[in-house]
């Protein structure tokens, strides 16, 4: 099946500061791809559609100027958390569609910690 | 607007049992349904896609099955072990587009 990666898996960054997560498509390609949010116990919840060569769709309740999103080529999209505060600490998965654009396939998420 | 319940939200069986895990939607028009597993702290692990034209999936020890008209998808896992013991997850599409729809999920144990 197709790989996801994501980058880092694990992060710990102090209040006010940016992070930067990476989700890559390792052998295919994906104009589209997904961020998805996990809390502690919970499901996951969609936060945006993460579109090569153009803005991203943000998903409602979601501040498009806090989760900076961009997909500057066909296999990678970044997530920037901007001034991150305690609140943001979560599980942050991306997803893209393989061929078809049927099944979803996911990365294995990043663990973002703020202090 | 889509919802996706899964139940029940934990189950513990002994090792060798023969389990079911039930997911429902409200919106019966789905594209496809997706069923995960979920280890702690790790991503999403697609299990069986099964289209909306298709009855059931099979791979290896587990089968998925798909009721539309009933809004159901049930997972079955034979001679269940204690590595099948993780998140189960049930999704869908969110109408024509690769946005997810997910179930809160079962959590699965099963005891040596």
């Amino acid at each position: 099946g197709a790989v996801v990666s994501q980058h880092p898996s694990r992060v710990i960054c102090k209040s006010g500061t940016s992070v930067k997560i990476e989700c890559r498509s390792l052998d295919f390609q994906a104009t589209t791809m997904f961020w998805y949010r996990q809390f502690p116990k919970q499901s996951l919840m969609l936060m945006a559609t993460s579109n090569e060569g153009s803005k991203a769709t943000y998903e409602q309740g979601v501040e498009k100027d806090k989760f900076l999103i961009n997909h500057a080529s066909l296999t990678l999209s970044t997530l920037t958390v901007t001034s991150a505060h305690p609140e943001d600490s979560s599980f942050y998965i991306c997803s893209a569609p393989g061929q078809g654009g049927y099944e979803q396939y996911f990365g294995p998420g990043t663990r973002l910690t703020v202090t | 607007k889509q919802e996706v319940t899964q139940i029940p939200a934990a189950l513990s069986v002994p090792e060798g049992e023969n389990l079911v895990l039930n997911c429902s939607f409200t919106d019966s028009a789905i594209y496809n349904l997706q069923w995960f597993r979920q280890d702690p702290g790790k991503g999403l692990t697609s299990l069986l896609l099964i289209q909306s034209s298709q009855r059931e999936q099979t791979s290896g020890r587990l089968n998925a099955s798909l009721d539309k008209s009933s809004g159901r998808s049930t997972l079955y896992i034979a001679a269940s072990q204690p590595g099948d013991s993780a998140t189960y997850l049930c999704a869908v599409p969110a109408s024509n587009t690769g946005k997810l729809i997910f179930g809160q999920g079962t959590t699965l144990q099963v005891k040596p």
